[in-house]
């Protein structure tokens, strides 16, 4: 079965910084998507970002990039020249390509910007 | 386009009762999911729908079913709810087999 791991619970960064937040995922299969959704104080998941994993290209929305490394099974988002806005509980989720309507969530990092 | 709408927004039901919860999807999808998240277990799958069939299923008892309707749009039913049973319940909707899920507001169920 799949697995999505994110080891910070929390995370804070300094308004107009960059930071990374961390992702780990478990799965034999070779076909699948990669995604990161931010969940604001209104509970409303937003999109943020996704990956097919057959492109080895990262990328990138904007303020959003990821590093993914397929090999070690990592998907890292990186917001650059935070926000306030930007706070919000960010979700990592993994789709396989046979399982189209099933995301598997991370259990989440909460992210604090400070001004 | 309209967003994915899901209604009630807040529900306070006892124990026992059961609970209709309904999603609307994205003007054109096809494929309805539903999540429930709370606090301990984060956010885990429920089942998927798509043309008006359950294509996909996780890990819930019997008392949690769904359907979904020839205009796309899609219930969520609990049956002789339970304490555990309070949660957010998201719904999401998918264009496509390769496309992006939207998710709607989600419904806040409480049970007393």
């Amino acid at each position: 079965a799949q697995t999505v791991t994110q080891s910070q619970p929390e995370m804070s960064v300094q308004e107009a910084e960059t930071v990374t937040l961390s992702c780990t995922y478990d799965t034999s299969e070779s076909d699948y998507y990669l995604f990161w959704y931010k969940q604001p104080p209104s509970r409303q998941m937003i999109l943020v970002i996704r990956q097919e994993a057959y492109k080895q290209q990262n990328a990138t929305e904007n303020r959003f990039s990821v590093n993914f490394q397929k090999a070690a099974k990592s998907f890292s988002l990186k917001i650059s020249d935070s926000q306030l806005g930007d706070a919000a509980m960010y979700f990592c989720a993994y789709r396989s390509a046979k399982a189209t309507g099933k995301l598997i969530f991370g259990q989440g990092t909460t992210l604090q910007v400070k001004p | 386009k309209a967003g994915v709408t899901q209604t009630p927004r807040y529900l306070i039901k006892t124990r026992g009762q059961q609970v209709t919860l309904s999603c609307s999807p994205i003007s054109g999808h096809r494929s309805v999911s539903w999540y429930q998240q709370t606090p301990g277990q984060g956010l885990q799958f429920l089942f998927e729908y798509f043309s008006e069939t359950q294509r996909n299923k996780g890990n819930f008892p019997g008392r949690f079913s769904g359907r979904q309707f020839s205009n796309s749009r899609s219930e969520m039913n609990v049956s002789t709810l339970e304490l555990g049973d309070s949660a957010l319940y998201l719904c999401a909707s998918t264009a496509g087999e390769q496309e992006t899920q939207y998710f709607g507001p989600g419904t806040r169920l409480l049970v007393l």
